[in-house]
Formats: C-alpha cells, structure tokens, sequence
C-alpha cells in the first residue's frame, strides 16, 4: 500500500478484555512507532522498532501494554485487561530510521479505543 | 517526558492573517520537525529543520529555529481556512540521532473564512 494501514479503525470493547490493534508499515521502512492520543491531546509516545535493534519500550504506561513487530513488517499493539482510561486513538507511524537521518515519519489514522 | 512545548494552545484568526505557533524543547537535538493533523486524522510531515540551519521555507511555511533559546516557530502566512488544522513540533529526546521522536501538546489553529 502507499501509507500506513492501521485496523480496527474503531474498536469497542468491555472493561477488562483484551485487544490487539494492528499496523501496517511503508515497505522498506525499518523504524515503527506507536504513540497514544487522548482526546484534545498531544501524542504520548509508546514504543519504538528500529529494525533488528531491542525495541525502546519506555513510553509504555504500564505491563498491561506490550508490542511486537515481526522483522520489518507488520506490527501489533496488544492491551491486557483494559481499562476506561485506555480509551484514546492509537496512532502508528513508520519512518526510514536511522538509514535515512532525520527521515520524517508518515502515520496511519489510528485506532480509535473505546472502553466501556 | 515532555520535550517539545507549544504555545498558544489555540489560535484563532482571519482568513489572510498570518499564524505564527511557538515550540520550546529542553535538550540539545539534531533537528526539529513540524507536523499538521486535521481532525480524526493521522499527523502529517510539514517540513524538518536541522541544528544548524537557521531558517527554513516550504510554499507559505516558514519556520525559524534558534538553538540557544532551544526554540522554534512555525509562520504560515496569508492563512487559508483549509490550513485549520493542529500543528505539533517533535524532536528527538536528545543530541544523538536515535530516530525517536518525541511530540509536544500541539497549537490548534482555526482559520475564520
């Protein structure tokens, strides 16, 4: 595809189950990025792939929060037990990396995550 | 953390008035990039301004960055409504190029038509 592909667009889901979010990257992008929105916010960073390298997983708020990305493909995003504050857009992006210095990152349109 | 700050928080203005929107980041960086998001959207890459460049044009964007204030802005001149969007500036979370970005709080802009 030519951008990044985020599914579910929407996702509804009960207090205390678990979702999985997906992305789809630009091929040949070897960074992926996840980052949180609440709304009327700015962008919180999650996690950060950088091709064969040990994902930066410092932004994650908690163990309920993990992320996988297999090589340098598809990534996804795997809330535990959810609560209501997990609610916000989950967004995605994919950059270049460090192969291109300073390359810009192209999002997805995110996930919206609401817990009811 | 917070590494990038912008200022105002919202902006509004008239169509063909210029906006201008502030950034302020804590520690040294390699570059300093800008990002739009319209409503229900993803971000979208505006344009990258590096550490040793001063001043920056894309189309009506200008953008200035000035290391020793660790400061930077975003002009866009003879706003259009189309231009209502948020704007976000980001840089990495140090010196270094590690390819992470971090994001500030963002300037909603609402241009009156």
């Amino acid at each position: 595809g030519a951008g990044v592909s985020q599914s579910p667009s929407n996702k509804v889901t009960e207090k205390g189950k678990d979702v999985e979010l997906r992305c789809d990257p630009i091929s040949g992008h070897t960074a992926l990025y996840w980052y949180r929105q609440r709304l009327g916010q700015g962008l919180e960073f999650l996690i950060y792939f950088q091709g064969n390298s040990a994902p930066d997983k410092s932004g994650l708020p908690s163990d309920r929060f993990s992320a996988e990305r297999t090589g340098e493909s598809v990534s996804t995003l795997t809330i535990q037990r959810t609560q209501q504050e997990d609610s916000a857009v989950y967004l995605c992006a994919s950059s270049l990396g460090v192969r291109g210095a300073n390359s810009p990152l192209h999002f997805g349109n995110g996930t919206r995550l609401t817990v009811t | 953390s917070q590494q990038g700050e912008e200022d105002p928080q919202a902006l509004s203005i008239q169509e063909g008035e210029n906006a201008t929107m502030n950034c302020s980041y804590k520690t040294s960086i390699n570059n300093l990039q800008w990002y739009r998001q319209n409503s229900g959207r993803g971000l979208v890459h505006l344009i990258l301004i590096r550490s040793n460049e001063r001043e920056k044009h894309s189309g009506r964007l200008r953008v200035t960055l000035d290391t020793s204030k660790k400061s930077s802005s975003l002009l866009i001149t003879a706003s259009r409504a189309a231009d209502t969007a948020s704007y976000f500036c980001a840089t990495p979370p140090g010196p270094s190029n590690t390819g992470k970005l971090i994001f500030g709080q963002g300037t909603t802009l609402q241009v009156k038509p």
